[in-house]
């Protein structure tokens, strides 16, 4: 099993740029969520879903929006970048709740000038 | 205030001895607890949860009080490969799916 992968690695954009990062698992597994990792701050929740069809809100969803067609694909749509959107994004999997094992994938650097 | 809090440190240890570090919660009605390791520029993985009677796995030993609403982490004769951040994770009780809350981690150093 690949488990949870990312795409890209690294990207740099301009304000108002648009991109999705993609997240892929093979677990089979129903939760999904997009985090993101700022120094000196926690992981904070940006979206999450507990299935295919189901997504729902976390703690800081503004500029960013979700989907979840199958139970394998979560993509993360940035929709107009801003600088404050700097940061690292993971995205995780688990099998049904958060309180499961979450499963990391390798994470996306963005940086947005 | 943030709802998980974590003495950043870091916490410079000389191997094969002892360190120990503690993580603060405020919402008294969460259930859920937990360690992930996360190693410089990668992703977090988990350590090990944390139970109500307390729990070991080898050299590591977590503990809950819930009366002051922390958990601890302790590690047993450091290895030079314990160097990492350690997050304390609590659930949120929002919802029967809950919604996890990261503490912004806790940096060990180990040391020859």
């Amino acid at each position: 099993n690949a488990g949870v992968t990312q795409t890209p690695k690294f990207q740099v954009l301009k304000t108002g740029q648009s991109m999705t990062l993609q997240c892929a698992q093979d677990m089979n597994h129903e939760y999904m969520s997009w985090y993101r990792q700022d120094p000196g701050m926690g992981l904070r929740l940006i979206h999450y879903s507990v299935g295919a069809g189901i997504t729902d809100q976390g703690e800081v969803p503004n500029g960013y929006n979700v989907s979840r067609s199958t139970t394998e694909d979560f993509p993360l749509r940035l929709l107009s970048a801003a600088p404050s959107q700097t940061s690292v994004y993971f995205c995780a999997s688990s099998y049904t709740t958060s309180t499961d094992t979450q499963y990391f994938g390798p994470g996306t650097r963005l940086t947005v000038l | 205030r943030k709802e998980v809090e974590q003495d950043p440190g870091p916490f410079n240890v000389p191997e094969g001895a002892t360190v120990a570090f503690n993580c603060t919660y405020s919402n008294s009605a969460s259930q859920s607890f937990f360690w992930y390791r996360q190693d410089c520029r990668k992703e977090p993985k988990l350590l090990m949860s944390v139970y109500s009677s307390g729990n070991e796995d080898g050299r590591f030993t977590a503990q809950l009080n819930r009366a002051s609403q922390y958990i601890s982490l302790l590690i047993r004769d450091s290895k030079l490969s314990d160097s990492a951040t350690y997050l304390c994770v609590v659930n949120g009780v929002t919802d029967s799916w809950g919604k996890l809350q990261f503490g912004a981690g806790t940096q060990v150093v180990v040391t020859p």
